[in-house]
């Protein structure tokens, strides 16, 4: 079973078009993420939500805009796509309530790549 | 704010050789740290997490990190790598109240047959 499964695995688009990436955990978890991995393979965190409610919003350009129509999807929308852009997006998702340990779970990663 | 510091950018190594990776983290108050594993092509798994108590921390595949408060740091190590050790590893950091999770630049480890 997968905990964490985010669709596509590999988006290759066109600049200046939207695209979306979506995200589903079935653990059961109050709280996803949403991450950027550079050709550097650095790791950033773009936002979180807790309950469907944003409770990180990194320095991220309003071009993207993450949405949780409940608590076990986070998907997350790029309008006007940028070269930039191109990198591996990851969803995680943890528990925060009630929790001790607060571990994230990491989804597959999406490969997006902007030509 | 916090960050984390990966001294090493890339290891090579040859088989049954130890490894030591090192982690520097900056945060003004109660952590939880974390190595994470991300081996080509894959999506990134835990490898071991220390949240309290013993500081000397066992994860899976053999790996163990050590937790020392006075230097602000989080050792991963080894003793006798394999093959299939060729990976990323980033560690990461998150202060105990919050749920921000700040990783490192990561080390990418080649391990040589």
């Amino acid at each position: 079973d997968t905990a964490v499964s985010q669709t596509p695995k590999y988006l290759v688009t066109q600049m200046g078009n939207d695209k979306s990436i979506k995200c589903e955990q079935n653990l059961g978890h109050d709280t996803m993420y949403w991450y950027k991995q550079d050709s550097k393979k650095f790791l950033k965190i773009m936002f979180s939500y807790n309950n469907k409610e944003l409770i990180i919003n990194e320095t991220v350009p309003n071009r993207f805009s993450p949405k949780s129509p409940d608590k076990a999807h986070l998907n997350l929308h790029i309008n006007s796509l940028e070269l930039g852009d191109s990198a591996v997006y990851f969803c995680a998702s943890s528990q925060v309530l009630a929790s001790s340990y607060n571990e994230q779970f990491f989804g597959p990663g999406t490969r997006l790549t902007v030509l | 704010a916090q960050s984390v510091s990966q001294h090493n950018h890339h290891v090579i190594l040859s088989e049954a050789a130890s490894l030591e990776l090192g982690c520097n983290y900056s945060y003004g108050g109660t952590v939880n740290l974390f190595w994470y594993v991300q081996y080509p092509g894959q999506h990134l798994q835990l490898l071991l997490k220390y949240f309290s108590g013993d500081p000397l921390v066992k994860g899976i595949k053999g790996f163990e990190a050590e937790f020392i408060k006075s230097k602000f740091s989080f050792n991963l190590r080894k003793p006798s790598v394999q093959w299939s050790d060729t990976a990323e590893y980033f560690c990461a950091v998150k202060g105990a109240a919050g749920n921000k999770l700040t990783f490192g630049g990561g080390t990418r480890v080649l391990v040589k047959p």
